[in-house]
């Protein structure tokens, strides 16, 4: 089965709300990485969080990692137009050469 | 330039057809991934590299796809005998090396076969 299965899969707020997505994984982690894609195409690194971190923060996005849950949240503060995209979660293993096991991806629509 | 780069955007191939997609990663990064987004199987883990080297072919989903890499950079994922199954956005990654850094990612290859 996949890692990194995230809820809800589809989203659509207005500018100004805040955004928020889960991520579930079934197995040991060593880091869970968040990934935007817009149009289908190459994919953008958001933010990384380690095993061992319980939340970070960088600009409008706040990520926290409950390992005991095996799940994430990534939180969008004051939504804009150009965050409509798809966003991705993203495990690597403890043991490996750091491959990415991807979720299905959360379609997030900011409706100006 | 500084990122990942593909080549080439996209591909329009008959079935039966061969086609080569290429993938030069961020200077200095000595791990690459190839990776696939399909509709029916969302993102899948294709292959790594190494350096030259691929210890984790497992992803590759059949034995008409193989990949190399030469020079410790740009690398090169070949489909022999394209099949309508193959159509797909292939993604290529870098990243420093593999332990727990992050993967910069390419714009991908848009591959659809008729």
């Amino acid at each position: 089965s996949q890692q990194g299965e995230e809820d809800p899969q589809a989203l659509s707020i207005q500018e100004g709300e805040n955004a928020t997505m889960n991520c579930s994984y079934k197995t040991s982690i060593n880091n869970l990485q968040w990934y935007r894609q817009n149009s289908g195409r190459g994919l953008v690194h958001l933010i990384l969080i380690r095993s061992n971190e319980r939340e970070k923060h960088s600009g409008r996005l706040r990520v926290t990692l409950d390992t005991s849950k095996k799940s994430s949240s990534l939180l969008i503060t004051a939504s804009r137009a150009a965050d409509t995209a798809s966003y991705f979660c993203a495990t690597t293993r403890r043991t490996g050469n750091n491959r990415l096991a991807f979720g299905k991806g959360n379609q997030v629509v900011v409706i100006p | 330039g500084a990122g990942v780069s593909q080549s080439p955007s996209n591909k329009v191939t008959e079935k039966g057809k061969d086609v080569e997609l290429r993938c030069d990663p961020i200077s200095g990064h000595t791990a690459l991934y190839w990776y696939r987004q399909s509709l029916g199987q969302g993102l899948e883990f294709l292959i790594y590299f190494q350096g030259n080297s691929a210890p984790d072919k497992s992803g590759l989903p059949s034995d008409r796809f193989s990949a190399e890499r030469t020079g410790g950079s740009v690398s090169t994922l070949t489909i022999q005998r394209t099949q309508q199954e193959d159509s797909a956005v292939y993604l290529c990654a870098s990243s420093l090396g593999t332990s727990g850094q992050t993967q910069y990612f390419g714009p991908g290859t848009r591959l659809l076969v008729l």
